[in-house]
């Protein structure tokens, strides 16, 4: 079974709209990070953001936010006013944080490709 | 400085052939991470190294083999190349638990004709 899903595959918005993409996870572990990581067209992985488990609240940095919610295992992360240079694929990833030195070990959704169209 | 580096880029080669991908960090961090991109954006974990100890392998076919000189450097040596194993690799640092990042090296485009 997939730990991280993100369902939509492409999204395509024209600049200035908001986009949310969804992340659900799945785990047993009672101690969990959370992580968006964007991969745009040059193909570096930039690390976003890293929430734990017992950190519900929202965050939000510039026009990016996240919305972490536990009872529905979800992790969702909005952009608002959408620019051309936010066109990337973006990842959701989970680290199962119950086995010590695999805290690293990251399990990765299949990715959302996002187009920003100006 | 690049925290993490790795070498080469890109890499064209024959199947068949052994290729090795270098990967460097100048972070101080004790685990090293290998990770493969498919062709359809997949990233999954390939092996970890703790201080120089394997302590992943994650179901990888024997042709490829990581080794550790020291704790700042993982290298991935690829046997007998085949078409399946054109991908991106991604070398990666941890920074342990206070932060939980983990750094990414730029990935090594692998094409296997």
């Amino acid at each position: 079974a997939q730990k991280v899903t993100q369902a939509q595959t492409e999204i395509s918005v024209v600049e200035k709209e908001d986009v949310t993409l969804d992340c659900v996870y799945e785990t047993r572990d009672t101690t969990y990070y959370l992580f968006w990581y964007k991969q745009p067209p040059s193909g570096e992985l930039v690390f976003l953001i890293r929430r734990n488990s017992f950190d519900e609240q929202n965050e939000i940095s510039g026009r990016y936010s996240w919305n972490f919610q536990k009872s529905t295992s979800s992790f969702n992360f909005t952009i608002t006013a959408s620019q051309v240079v936010d066109s990337a694929v973006y990842f959701c990833a989970l680290s199962e944080a119950n086995r010590g030195s695999t805290l690293g070990r990251l399990y990765f959704g299949r990715g959302t490709q996002l187009t920003v169209w100006p | 400085d690049t925290a993490v580096s790795q070498t080469p880029k890109y890499l064209v080669t024959q199947m068949g052939n052994d290729k090795s991908i270098k990967c460097e960090q100048n972070l101080g961090h004790d685990t090293m991470y290998w990770y493969k991109q498919d062709s359809k954006k997949f990233l999954k974990i390939m092996f970890s190294y703790n201080n120089k100890e394997l302590i992943i392998n994650e179901t990888v076919p024997n042709r490829f083999s990581p080794k550790s000189p020291d704790k700042a450097h993982l290298n991935l040596h690829i046997n007998s190349l085949e078409l399946g194993d054109s991908a991106v690799y991604f070398c990666a640092s941890y920074a342990g638990s206070s932060t939980g990042e983990l750094f990414f090296g730029e990935g090594s485009r692998l094409t296997v004709l």
